[in-house]
């Protein structure tokens, strides 16, 4: 398996613009997790879905801030309009149950400017 | 819902000296534990995990950790550093299904 996928691996953008996230799991995940990684607030949880179902949405930090999972294999989270305190390494991480370890893509680096 | 503190943003040790990251967690019902490394640029790498048995888990590249209920910890170890141990080391703990982790223990070796 070629592990979970994320796309871009680096995006710039300007600020007001939409910016959309990709993210493709490991084949028989059915655990789904978005984080968001910056020096100041470390490693934080946005959002996680269970079978497609979001579960908790709780990390989202604004109404800005919209993820999808239409089927077990994609997840999008959508930033509109991104703003520059958006700029942060975004992971997607995916396990088999949520209680097991989750594996993590390499991360898309934002850049809002 | 669950949390993880690992208390010491940056160590520095030297190579070849042993090492020792603290985590702690808060979580009402057994959790299930891990640490991860994440080298620049990189995602995050499963070193070890404990769901439960034997408290003394070993991972990969020689590190291991010791799950203790009565201090709600559960401290990275490894004896011996090496130069490419530097990174960024992560505790997480699982509860209620999402995974939670610590702010991030910075390692540096000195020569």
């Amino acid at each position: 398996d070629a592990g979970v996928i994320q796309s871009p691996r680096h995006e710039v953008t300007e600020m007001g613009q939409e910016v959309t996230l990709r993210c493709k799991p490991i084949s028989g995940h059915n655990s789904l997790f978005w984080y968001r990684q910056t020096m100041m607030r470390g490693l934080e949880l946005l959002i996680y879905f269970n079978n497609n179902v979001p579960i908790d949405d709780s990390g989202m930090p604004e109404d800005r801030f919209s993820a999808k999972m239409p089927n077990a294999s994609f997840s999008t989270l959508k930033i509109q309009p991104s703003e520059p305190r958006d700029s942060a390494v975004y992971f997607c991480a995916s396990s088999f149950q949520g209680s097991t370890e989750a594996f993590f893509g390499q991360g898309t680096r934002l850049t809002v400017v | 819902a669950q949390s993880v503190t690992q208390p010491d943003i940056h160590i520095t040790v030297s190579e070849g000296a042993s090492l020792e990251l603290r985590c702690n967690y808060s979580y009402g019902a057994t959790p299930y534990l891990f640490w991860y490394v994440q080298s620049p640029g990189q995602g995050l790498q499963l070193l070890l995990k404990y769901f439960s048995g034997d408290t003394l888990v070993q991972g990969i590249k020689g590190f291991e950790a010791e799950f203790k209920r009565s201090q709600s910890s559960f401290n990275l170890r490894k004896p011996s550093v090496h130069w490419s141990d530097a990174a960024e080391y992560f505790c997480a703990v699982v509860g209620n299904n999402d995974m939670r982790f610590g702010a991030g223990t910075r390692l540096t070796v000195k020569p």
